[in-house]
C-alpha cells in the first residue's frame, strides 16, 4: 500500500515568489491535513480538507492557501514568500475518526 | 484552547534500558484522543502508539506502552529494551472527539531521545 507522498522534497525560492506544494494521500483517505514544522514554533496546523472542503484552519495569514481535488490530491500554496516561511511542510492524511495519521516525508522549503 | 506540553528537551538511554518520556495537556473535553509520533532524520512523522480517552486501560504495542493519567491530564510514553533504531524526536499530539472539529493535531515542542549503545 502506497504511503503519503509529498512532492518535490526539497525546494528553494525567492523571497516574493510563490510556490505550491503537493500531497498524494492514502489511497482511501480523504482527510489531508497540512502542517509547518519549525525549530522555533514547533508543528503548526495550517489546515485541514475533507471531500474537496476545507474543513478546519490555523492561524496562518491568507498567504497560505489550498485546495483539495476530486481524487482526494491537495495542493498548498504560499503567495508572497518571507523568509520566516522557510520550514518543513508535512502533509498527513486520515480515515478520520481518530484512528491516526499517516504523514508524508515533507517538503523541506528554503526561502532566501 | 488546547495546549500540549512536552517538558524533557532530551533524554538519553543505554541500549537496552527504558526510558519514559512525559506529556502534559490541558482541555476542558472529556472525549479526545491523544497520540505520540517518531520523527526519525528521514522527517516521516510515524504513529508510535495511541490512546482514547473514554478508554481506562493504557495502549500498547509492542516496547511502547503509555500511562494515561486522565485527571492529571498526562500522557507519558514508555519505550523499553530501548534499540538504536528508537532514536527520534517524539511528539505527543492530541485532537479533539468533536467530528465539527476535524482532524486537527495539536502537538507538544517534542523530545529528543538519544540511544547510547
Amino acid at each position: 500500500k502506497a504511503g503519503v507522498t509529498q512532492t518535490p522534497r526539497y525546494l528553494i525560492k525567492t523571497r516574493g515568489q510563490q510556490v505550491t506544494l503537493s500531497c498524494s494521500p492514502i489511497s482511501g483517505h480523504r482527510s489531508v491535513s497540512w502542517y509547518q514544522q519549525t525549530p522555533g514554533q514547533g508543528l503548526q496546523f495550517l489546515f485541514e480538507y475533507f471531500s474537496e472542503t476545507q474543513r478546519n484552519k490555523g492561524n496562518f495569514p491568507g498567504r497560505f492557501s489550498g485546495r483539495q481535488f476530486s481524487n482526494s490530491r491537495s495542493e498548498m500554496n504560499v503567495s508572497t514568500l518571507e523568509l520566516g516561511d522557510s520550514a518543513l511542510y508535512l502533509c498527513a492524511s486520515s480515515l478520520g475518526g481518530g484512528r491516526g495519521y499517516t504523514f508524508g516525508s515533507g517538503t523541506r522549503l528554503t526561502v532566501v | 484552547a488546547q495546549t500540549v506540553t512536552q517538558s524533557q528537551p532530551e533524554m538519553s538511554v543505554q541500549e537496552a534500558e527504558t526510558v519514559t518520556l512525559s506529556c502534559t495537556y490541558d482541555t476542558s473535553e472529556s472525549d479526545y484522543y491523544l497520540f505520540w509520533y517518531k520523527q526519525p532524520p528521514s522527517r516521516q512523522m510515524i504513529l508510535v502508539i495511541r490512546q482514547e480517552a473514554y478508554k481506562q486501560q493504557n495502549a500498547t504495542e509492542n516496547r511502547f506502552s503509555v500511562n494515561f493519567q486522565k485527571a492529571a491530564k498526562s500522557f507519558s510514553l514508555k519505550i523499553s529494551d530501548s534499540q538504536l533504531g528508537d532514536a527520534a524526536m517524539y511528539f505527543c499530539a492530541y485532537r479533539r472527539e468533536i467530528k465539527a472539529a476535524g482532524n486537527k493535531l495539536t502537538f507538544g515542542g517534542g523530545t529528543r531521545v538519544l540511544v547510547k549503545p
